[in-house]
């Protein structure tokens, strides 16, 4: 099994740009998740998605869209890319919450800058 | 949420214990207790995680107070691969909130 995968691995882009990060699993899992982490900061949560044709706001969803047209992808989109956009993104997938036990498994990581 | 509180960086010796904490005096009755780590340049890893009870597995043990206000990671014999970010979490729901971590560094 690959596990999570991220596409691409590293991205410059310009400001005002559009680009689709593609993240993809193959463990079944029906939660999938967004992440971007700044230097010297932990993980924090754009979007996420509980299965198939639903997602939701994390905490700093601005700037972003996203969309699970099928269970083992989730997109993430940046429509006019902006330099605060910087920063390296991780995707995450985990099976549903079951009140127990909520591994989640992620990516190896997009580097974006932004220019 | 619930936050945790962990200091920003320790250091240990190769082969030796190390007992990395984190207080999370807000945390509620049904908060459960997770540990991830993220090694240079990669994706954060769980390595363990409990409620009330000790919890031990290939990788660490979780010492859980018994207020469960504080809880200790140890790793019993740190290795230079050891050597990474190690985030204390309280779940929420779905999510993870990660805060800025322990930054461990393993001396040879």
């Amino acid at each position: 099994n690959a596990g999570v995968t991220q596409t691409p691995k590293f991205r410059v882009l310009k400001t005002g740009q559009s680009m689709t990060l593609l993240c993809a699993q193959d463990m079944n899992h029906e939660y999938m998740y967004w992440y971007r982490q700044d230097p010297g900061m932990g993980l924090r949560l754009i979007h996420y998605s509980v299965g198939e044709g639903t997602t939701a706001k994390g905490e700093v969803p601005d700037g972003y869209n996203v969309s699970r047209l099928k269970k083992q992808n989730f997109l993430l989109g940046l429509e006019s890319a902006a330099p605060s956009q910087t920063s390296v993104y991780f995707c995450a997938s985990s099976y549903r919450t079951t009140g127990t036990y909520n591994e989640q498994f992620f990516g190896p990581g997009t580097r974006l800058t932004v220019l | 949420d619930a936050k945790t509180t962990q200091p920003n960086s320790m250091e240990s010796n190769e082969e030796e214990p190390v007992h990395l904490p984190c207080n999370h005096s807000t945390i509620s009755g049904t908060d459960y207790i997770h540990w991830y780590r993220q090694l240079p340049s990669q994706g954060p890893e769980y390595v363990i995680h409990g409620l009330t009870s000790n919890v031990n597995n290939r990788m660490a043990s979780l010492a859980i107070a018994e207020d469960r206000k504080s809880s200790t990671l140890i790793l019993h014999r740190a290795t230079l691969r050891d050597a990474a970010v190690y985030y204390c979490i309280l779940r929420d729901g779905n999510k993870l909130v990660f805060g800025a971590g322990t930054i461990l560094r393993v001396k040879s």
